[in-house]
């Protein structure tokens, strides 16, 4: 998975409460991505990165908010996780733009 | 907001035979093309990708056909093999936006012995 790691793998919560998925690259790779991955969607893009502190908004970005304090590390922040944010969540790389290295991905269930 | 439409959503090939799997993307002018691999419980791998300035794009047994003036472009992967069993995900990147990708929402392929 090209040097990105993302913790945890697994997670289950419940509503109401914040939760912190992580991603950890050691490719010193520019961007940085988070997807969320549900049947029928595809993969959308929730939040990314163009550098340290520098990021911006997806197409669902909705309750979710991101930071990039190092190059290699890339937060994803469920303030209030709700049961509509029970998904897979994929962590992605990018060198220049263009070609995205993914991560294997967290799965986070919502009660 | 779906640009990129992927069809069939899932496909059922005998080992040996030809999968062909379908993208068309509306209006929004996009500048490349890549093809992603997901196995079950993995990430999703890059696995061909290409430019709108040629029509073709072969590696070993999985081939890129664009056609611009249509919209569209497909995967072919000849030879089919029970490996290659996996969800297939087309996706573009808007031209002046190189940094982000519009997926398509994947086609489950089966082949079978």
């Amino acid at each position: 998975d090209a040097g990105i790691t993302q913790s945890p793998r697994h997670k289950v919560t419940e509503t109401g409460t914040p939760v912190t998925l992580r991603c950890h690259q050691t490719e010193n790779h520019r961007y940085m991505y988070w997807y969320r991955q549900d049947p029928g969607h595809g993969l959308r893009l929730i939040h990314y990165s163009y550098g340290v502190k520098d990021t911006d908004k997806g197409e669902v970005s909705d309750g979710y908010s991101v930071s990039r304090s190092k190059t290699e590390d890339f937060l994803l922040t469920l303030e209030s996780a709700t049961s509509s944010q029970t998904s897979v969540y994929f962590c992605a790389i990018s060198l220049q733009g263009h070609e995205q290295f993914f991560g294997p991905g967290t799965r986070l269930t919502v009660l | 907001q779906q640009q990129v439409k992927q069809s069939p959503q899932s496909l059922i090939v005998q080992k040996g035979g030809i999968s062909i799997i379908n993208c068309a993307y509306e209006n929004t002018a996009f500048d490349y093309f890549p093809w992603y691999q997901q196995f079950p419980g993995k990430g999703p791998a890059l696995l061909i990708a290409i430019r709108p300035d040629v029509s073709e794009k072969k590696e070993g047994r999985f081939t890129i056909s664009f056609n611009k003036s249509a919209k569209q472009f497909s995967l072919h992967i000849m030879d089919s093999q029970p490996g290659d069993s996996a969800t297939y995900f087309c996706a573009a990147s808007p031209s002046g936006n190189t940094d982000k990708l519009i997926f398509g929402t994947g086609t489950r392929l089966q082949v079978f012995p």
